[in-house]
């Protein structure tokens, strides 16, 4: 069974950081390319990052580019997000997702999100 | 960035409806529509990929059409556990966009 596990998530004053992670388990995560996408509350999806198989290719959105990066670990099956400068409008769920090889642009497995919540 | 449009934000239908959504892209996106169901509380899930395909597992009355700008996604009979706020999502362009959502509620 193909299982997303995201943590990490917590309440950070604006300009703190925060790293997410994202425990694979069930698929051979090292063939696998990887996004995070967030869920403001109450508000819709946004894609936030990229990154391939071998993260050769990582992508970006605008609004988190230059202050967050994502990054693996292919021994350890874990995706993770480094994120710095947060900001209110950070606060969200972070759903880690699997991008099936049949489509690098779908999300076919979502853990079950993360919160962040960026205040004073 | 392509915007992605759905319609109606909210609908409303009864056990046993046929119901549809509209999904309109502000340029041609090809095929690379995604269709994702999330339910309260949960993680999006993936039921339709690439316009018309049905992901595996995925039951049969769910179905989804169209391509270049205009999409449809469609229930053919409304159940009591299809209630679910609906998103398209495109992968034609970076970055990948999602529609607002399509909220359903049985009446």
């Amino acid at each position: 069974e193909v299982l997303l596990v995201e943590s990490g998530g917590a309440l950070v004053q604006p300009g703190g950081s925060l790293r997410l992670s994202c425990a694979a388990s069930g698929f051979t995560f090292s063939s696998y390319s990887m996004n995070w996408v967030r869920q403001a509350p109450g508000k819709g999806l946004e894609w936030l990052s990229y990154t391939s198989d071998s993260t050769t290719i990582v992508y970006y959105a605008d609004s988190v580019k230059g202050r967050f990066t994502i990054s693996r670990d292919n021994a350890k099956n874990s995706l993770y997000l480094q994120m710095n400068s947060l900001r209110d409008e950070d606060t969200a769920v972070y759903y880690c997702a699997r991008s099936p090889r049949y489509s690098s642009g779908s999300f076919d497995y979502w853990g079950q999100g993360t919160l962040v919540t960026v205040s004073s | 960035d392509i915007q992605m449009t759905q319609s109606p934000s909210s609908l409303s239908a009864s056990v046993g409806d046929r119901v549809t959504i509209t999904c309109q892209a502000s340029q041609d996106i090809s095929k690379y529509l995604n269709w994702y169901q999330q339910k309260p509380g949960k993680a999006p899930k993936l039921l339709i990929y690439d316009a018309s395909n049905l992901e595996t597992g995925v039951p049969s009355k769910f179905s989804g059409s169209g391509s270049g700008t205009d999409f449809i996604f469609t229930i053919s009979s409304l159940q009591p556990e299809d209630v679910a706020t609906y998103y398209c999502q495109q992968y034609d362009n970076l970055p990948y966009t999602f529609g607002q959502g399509t909220k359903l509620h049985i009446k």
